[in-house]
């Protein structure tokens, strides 16, 4: 079975700075690993998978994810918080089970941006 | 990625009453899709595989005779929430995969009175 942590419920962070959401993962076999953000009353949007290829992954929005096997950590980065940034953040896993991947979802990180 | 779609995109019921919830996939054909549901300011959680032209599986502890979910076509699935009770409130997501990815609706908030 695969499992998420991601570690903070709420981050805060003044405009501009660095946006740091961290996630560690668990898995008997290769994960898939994903982010995705949620706006209020809608849906998800991915922002970036990983999926066995390079371990740097860029994603929208200026968001990048590391992949650290030795870690077992996949922390979500952005350089330069942007207002329109606040939402919330869930880091997922998956393992290939072709086409049929089942998701399982970390509890969730709201980022707020402060002015 | 693909598009998805669900409607409608909010609901009110009286207790009792049936709804039904449709999730399109608008420019993929998914022979798989998957119900979630959201409690508020909480993470998704899986409540069943929605296969098209067989029955959907369901995840451990969620009655699959009160989610009642079709696959009828390629495009098309739906999750009638039956009998509903105000604890059935909840935002309901569905997604269908790609390559390996999941895209997800933008979800149906269901408020039962």
């Amino acid at each position: 079975a695969q499992s998420v942590t991601q570690l903070g419920s709420h981050v805060s962070v003044s405009e501009g700075a660095l946006v740091l959401l961290r996630c560690n993962y668990s898995s008997s076999v290769p994960p898939y690993l994903f982010w995705y953000v949620q706006y209020p009353n809608q849906g998800l949007q991915l922002l970036l998978k990983y999926t066995s290829a390079a371990t740097l992954v860029k994603g929208i929005n200026g968001f990048e994810a590391e992949f650290k096997k030795s870690e077992t950590s996949f922390h979500l980065t952005k350089p330069s918080a942007h207002m329109s940034d606040a939402a919330e953040y869930f880091c997922a896993v998956s393992v290939p089970n072709f086409g049929n991947e089942k998701l399982t979802f970390g509890t969730g990180t709201r980022l707020t941006i402060i002015p | 990625g693909a598009v998805v779609s669900q409607h409608p995109s909010w609901v009110i019921c009286k207790s009792g009453t049936s709804v039904k919830i449709e999730c399109r996939s608008l420019d993929f054909q998914a022979t798989t899709m998957f119900w979630y549901r959201q409690f508020p300011k909480q993470s998704l959680m899986l409540m069943a595989t929605s296969n098209e032209g067989s029955k959907a599986t369901y995840e451990q502890g969620v009655e699959k005779d009160k989610f009642l979910i079709n696959h009828a076509s390629l495009t098309l699935s739906t999750l009638t929430v039956t009998s509903a009770h105000p604890e059935d409130s909840s935002f309901y997501i569905c997604s269908v995969t790609s390559e390996d990815t999941q895209y997800f609706g933008p979800g149906t908030r269901l408020t039962v009175l």
